[in-house]
């Protein structure tokens, strides 16, 4: 069955740089597009960009393009994304979540999520 | 960015209630609309795309619907494994926006 194993809880400084991973299994890795999206205290879901693992082809939110970087090792079949320059506002769960096809915006599986809390 | 407005923000319901969730896009988006489930502690769920399609593994209860850019989500009787909260979430446009959920709690 699909499941990802996303990287333990962390916590940051305010301009450090924090790297999420999620390792796949039970599918073919390069086969689907992966997100990142995340949540903060009180707000809604926000996605954050995808990885096509097929090809290495991304694409961001414009909100967070410059600090953002989404990655893969096919070998691993693990997704990374790495947020720089943190800043409070930053504190949130962070999920990857399959897509249902190689880029067609629709999910279908989501991680269990990981905690990044960003404090001084 | 789409706007994505979700009504009600929280209800209370009774187990075997039927219960309707509302989300409304700021602009058309045809029917590139999906329904998540979310726990709290864990992964949230895919249960809907393409405003009307079921997810696999997804029980017939959970339906959707869509009238011009208002989509419906109806769980046809509610049973205590469904209150959570739900979302939207159009992907006709970039940045993919969500609603700002509907939590579903026990009467």
């Amino acid at each position: 069955q699909v499941q990802f194993v996303q990287s333990g809880t962390e916590v940051k400084k305010p301009g450090a740089s924090v790297k999420v991973s999620c390792e796949a299994s039970g599918y073919t890795f390069i086969s689907y597009a992966m997100h990142w999206v995340r949540q903060a205290p009180g707000q809604r879901l926000e996605w954050m960009g995808w990885i096509n693992p097929g090809n290495g082809n991304t694409k961001y939110s414009q909100k967070f393009q410059g600090r953002v970087i989404i990655t893969r090792d096919i070998s691993a079949s693990i997704a990374y994304m790495e947020l720089s320059s943190l800043r409070s506002e930053d504190t949130a769960v962070y999920y990857c979540v399959r897509d249902k096809s190689t880029v067609a915006n629709v999910f279908d599986f989501w991680g269990q999520g990981t905690v990044v809390t960003v404090s001084s | 960015d789409i706007q994505m407005t979700q009504s009600p923000s929280s209800l209370s319901a009774s187990v075997g209630d039927r219960v309707t969730i509302t989300c409304r896009a700021s602009q058309g988006i045809n029917n590139d609309l999906a329904w998540f489930q979310h726990k709290p502690g864990k992964a949230p769920k895919s249960l809907i795309y393409a405003a009307s399609s079921l997810q696999s593994g997804v029980p017939s209860k959970f339906s959707g619907s869509r009238s011009g850019t208002d989509f419906t989500l109806t769980i046809s009787s509610l049973q205590p494994e469904d209150f959570a909260t739900y979302y939207c979430q159009q992907y006709n446009t970039y940045p993919l926006t969500f609603g700002g959920g509907t939590k579903v709690e026990i009467k």
